[in-house]
């Protein structure tokens, strides 16, 4: 099993839709938990950060957290075209260190 | 406010050469992280380090590969022999001292190397 696990993609939605991206972890001590965006041959991107249960929402995203189902997942509303990118779960297992990432989901906005 | 520094961004080594990749973190920035993306592949992390200390190297490959943070100058990822698999994508990502934010790393924008 992997440490941390996302939807294998790609997901493609139609502009305007919501988009979401789906991350679970099997270290059940970790305290923090990212996702960043990747476009292709770019660096990652850290677009949300979260650190207890619950939801967190900027701008049009939204992610949410659950320890006790060890899941998180990014809701992306009214998605766009400049939104279609590579987006990568992270899990640090501490308040400082290494984070942990999945293998990414490849999302695709279709005009 | 500088943004994590990488360099060089593209690096072209034929196979037995030694490749160097530098890391200047954000301003205020005192942890480092190094890690690799293969093509098609995900993130992996390699080293964790602070000034002048090397604090978690578990995802460095036993032999050719070393990293410093000194404590004056940038970071560096050093790769001695280099091999047709070391041709990835090394990006170096920094952090802020500890505490509720003190794992949110930011990436440089990388150092390709191709060995040919």
């Amino acid at each position: 099993q992997k440490e941390v696990e996302q939807n294998s993609g790609p997901l493609s939605v139609p502009e305007g839709a919501i988009a979401s991206l789906n991350c679970t972890y099997s270290d059940r001590g970790s305290q923090s938990f990212f996702w960043y965006r990747q476009y292709s041959g770019k660096s990652p991107e850290l677009i949300m950060s979260i650190y207890s249960n619950g939801d967190k929402e900027d701008g049009r995203f939204t992610a949410q957290l659950n320890k006790a189902s060890q899941y998180v997942s990014l809701l992306i509303r009214d998605s766009q075209p400049s939104d279609s990118a590579t987006y990568l779960c992270a899990v640090s297992p501490t308040n400082a260190g290494k984070s942990t990432f999945g293998d990414g989901t490849t999302l695709t906005v279709k005009p | 406010n500088a943004g994590v520094m990488q360099n060089p961004r593209h690096l072209v080594r034929r196979r037995g050469q030694e490749a160097r990749l530098r890391c200047s973190p954000m301003k205020g920035h005192s942890h480092v992280y190094w890690y690799r993306q293969l093509p098609e592949e995900g993130l992996k992390f390699m080293v964790y380090l602070q000034k002048e200390n090397i604090i978690d190297e578990s995802g460095m490959p036993k032999e050719r590969f070393s990293a410093e943070f000194p404590k004056e100058g940038p970071s560096i990822l050093r790769i001695q022999q280099v091999v047709r698999g070391d041709s990835a994508a090394y990006f170096c990502a920094s952090s802020p001292s500890q505490g509720a934010s003190g794992t949110e790393a930011f990436f440089g924008q990388g150092t390709r190397l191709t060995v040919v």
